[in-house]
């Protein structure tokens, strides 16, 4: 397995847009999927292939990926949308999850 | 509506072997579409991926864990298993059993809710 990196944590205030990077070296080649968990829960999945939303996740959260890098945007981030959110890929001999980024919205 | 649940011993003593099932109901383990995996959590930490198993048997292990980790799979009973040998303090996790979906991403749609596995004497 390859390793993702992340950003350990990312601050923004109410309404403004947050962003969190996830870089791997296979990114070009393989999808990124990004889980939000909050305390005490199972991780929930908010972008798979790398852009698409599952239904029910709200419209603000989107996924981008361009060369070695993938992005979650939230575009007006709430104060719900406070929590660890982690990027996750694959290859030919298993799974990774990024190092996680810890949300803060205040 | 799908769901996973883990069972097994809440404490394991260092050096003895974690055991672990997941129950899966609401669907059937046999599938061709998914893929059965195990991953685990150290108390305020990051996300580790374990292993997974397709109902044929076929495994994908985590290469720092390959060594000490089992993963098998009943279908007659619709469960999946964990054995993950020579536990040490740092194996001291929430561990969670989730379901993959078996396109090329295999990422995870479902989840259990977890359960803690603390490893003292």
């Amino acid at each position: 397995s390859y390793e993702l990196t992340q950003p350990p944590s990312v601050s923004v205030s109410p309404g403004q847009t947050a962003r969190i990077t996830c870089s791997g070296d296979a990114l070009p080649k393989k999808y990124a999927y990004w889980y939000q968990q909050k305390s005490g829960q199972a991780p929930v999945l908010v972008i798979y292939e790398d852009s698409k939303r599952p239904s029910g996740i709200p419209e603000r959260f989107s996924g981008s990926s361009s060369g070695t890098m993938a992005t979650l945007t939230i575009s007006g981030a709430q104060v719900e949308d406070e929590a660890d959110y982690y990027c996750y890929s694959t290859d030919s001999s298993g799974s990774v999850f990024g190092g996680g980024t810890k949300l803060t919205v205040l | 509506q799908l769901q996973l649940q883990e069972s097994g011993p809440g404490l394991v003593k260092p050096s003895e072997t974690l055991s672990l099932t997941c129950t899966v109901s609401g669907g059937s383990i046999s599938s061709s579409s998914y893929y059965w995996g195990w991953i685990r959590q150290p108390p305020g930490k990051g996300l580790e991926w374990i292993g997974s198993i397709y109902y044929s048997g076929s495994t994908y292990y985590n290469p720092s864990l390959k060594s000490r980790v089992t993963i098998s799979v009943d279908t007659s009973k619709n469960q999946f298993s964990l054995k993950l040998s020579s536990v040490t303090a740092a194996d001291t996790a929430v561990y969670y059993c989730a379901r993959h979906k078996a396109v090329a991403g295999r990422y995870i749609d479902y989840w259990g809710q977890g359960t803690l596995v603390t490893v003292s004497s």
